[in-house]
């Protein structure tokens, strides 16, 4: 099946510092990735649509300058969260659609990130 | 503005039984449903999914019923098994591969499956 991972895994930042996560489509490319985030107990949010090649598509409220997203490969997207503050703590998780497929998202593991 | 619900919490149901997840939507575009489950600390994992072509789409034990009259999906599992207790989210997006559509997920219904 399409696998999809993440590094790190978890991360403890001071408050200021950039936070840099990698998504990886292991065994498939992927045009299209999205980046989510996930409050305690609450559903996952859409933050941004990424495209190889071009640049992301961010959803409404979602800071373009605070959250990075690259997407440089079919196979890599990076989303870098600059200036990190404790507010910004919370669980990242990519997702990779399929090339030629249909419409399911295969999801990394995700990145558990803590501000100080 | 909760596009998708999931209006239960939680759900607990003993094992060999039936487990029926439920979910809502209000976003009359909607054609495309899918079921995630999840563990914590772990990206979901994709389970079943349906177009709205379709009322019922059906792969082992997971079966997914959709209602478009009513706005309504709901998974059925059965036979309950214990490894099946984790978060179920209900999913949904506008437009089949033409575009990147976007998912639009619920609020997730924990699900406990005793001995």
């Amino acid at each position: 099946g399409a696998v999809v991972s993440q590094h790190p895994s978890w991360v403890i930042c001071k408050s200021g510092t950039s936070v840099k996560i990698e998504c990886r489509s292991l065994d498939f490319q992927a045009t299209t990735m999205f980046w989510y985030r996930q409050f305690p107990k609450q559903s996952l949010m859409l933050m941004a649509t990424s495209n190889e090649g071009s640049k992301a598509t961010y959803e409404q409220g979602v800071e373009k300058d605070k959250f990075l997203i690259n997407h440089a490969s079919l196979t890599l997207s990076t989303l870098t969260v600059t200036s990190a503050h404790p507010e910004d703590s919370s669980f990242y998780i990519c997702s990779a659609r399929v090339l030629a497929g249909v419409n399911e998202q295969f999801f990394g593991p995700g990145t558990r990130l803590t501000v100080l | 503005d909760q596009q998708v619900k999931q209006n239960s919490p939680s759900l607990s149901v003993q094992e060999g039984r039936i487990s029926i997840l439920n979910c809502d939507y209000t976003n009359s575009m909607f054609d495309y449903f899918l079921w995630y489950k999840k563990y914590p600390a772990e990206g979901p994992t994709f389970l079943i999914s349906i177009s709205s072509i379709k009322d019922k789409n059906e792969d082992g034990r997971f079966t997914v019923f959709l209602n478009k009259s009513a706005k309504h999906l709901s998974l059925h599992i059965v036979p309950s098994q214990p490894g099946d207790s984790a978060v179920y989210f209900c999913a949904a997006s506008a437009g089949w591969a033409g575009t990147a559509s976007k998912l639009t997920f619920g609020t997730g219904t924990r699900l406990q499956v005793t001995l």
